[in-house]
């Protein structure tokens, strides 16, 4: 099946400090993918969408200044936590969504980031 | 705010005993999906249903979809502990909006 790798699979800051998430399609290309965020006993919420080559779209509330992502290749997105703070900590999940010919509604979720900010 | 309401939210039973998880949601999906999660692991896939009545069974997992679709169930025959787990419903409209999730946990 699709298999979708996040990396790292946690990490640890300090606050102010800008985290990186890289979140790949191992073997599939990837026209769309999608971030999540996730505390803890919670669920998975929608915070941008994003389209290979074009500028993603954010949800409402989730600031797109802070939350920088590139999806400059049909296999990689990535998602940057700027200036990130303790409440950004929290658990972070990408899922990606093939190319035309696969079903529209079937998404390939990676295994998580664990993000903790000091 | 979430479009897709779970119950229970939490359940605990016994190894053996069945178990039901209920989805509902005010507004219609083309398509509805079931996950389980495993903490610190993302969600993996159960089913998709699409079809208004539509039941799906995976081993001793059975899913409904509401004629409306609306709603979903997931029942689970003869729980085992290995069943334990997040469970999260998802509806497809243009994009994936989860429910809250049902934290299942079966006592050996």
């Amino acid at each position: 099946g699709a298999v979708v790798s996040q990396h790292p699979s946690w990490v640890i800051c300090k606050s102010g400090t800008s985290v990186k998430i890289e979140c790949r399609s191992l073997d599939f290309q990837a026209t769309t993918m999608f971030w999540y965020r996730q505390f803890p006993k919670q669920s998975l919420m929608l915070m941008a969408t994003s389209n290979e080559g074009s500028k993603a779209t954010y949800e409402q509330g989730v600031e797109k200044d802070k939350f920088l992502i590139n999806h400059a290749s049909l296999t990689l997105s990535t998602l940057t936590v700027t200036s990130a703070h303790p409440e950004d900590s929290s658990f972070y999940i990408c899922s990606a969504r093939g190319t035309s010919g696969s079903r529209t509604d079937t998404q390939y979720f990676g295994p998580g980031t664990r993000l903790t900010v000091l | 705010t979430q479009l897709l309401e779970q119950s229970p939210q939490f359940l605990s039973i016994q190894e053996g005993e069945n178990l039901t998880v209920y989805c509902n949601s005010s507004s219609v999906f083309s398509s509805l999906q079931w996950y389980r999660q495993e903490p610190g692991e993302g969600p993996v896939l159960l089913v998709t249903v699409v079809t208004g009545g539509e039941v799906k069974k995976l081993k001793r997992l059975t899913f409904q979809f509401g004629d409306a679709r609306k709603d979903s169930s997931l029942h689970i025959t003869a729980a085992q502990p290995g069943d334990t787990g997040l469970y999260l419903c998802a509806g497809y409209d243009y994009k994936l909006s989860f429910g809250a999730g049902t934290t299942v946990t079966v006592r050996a």
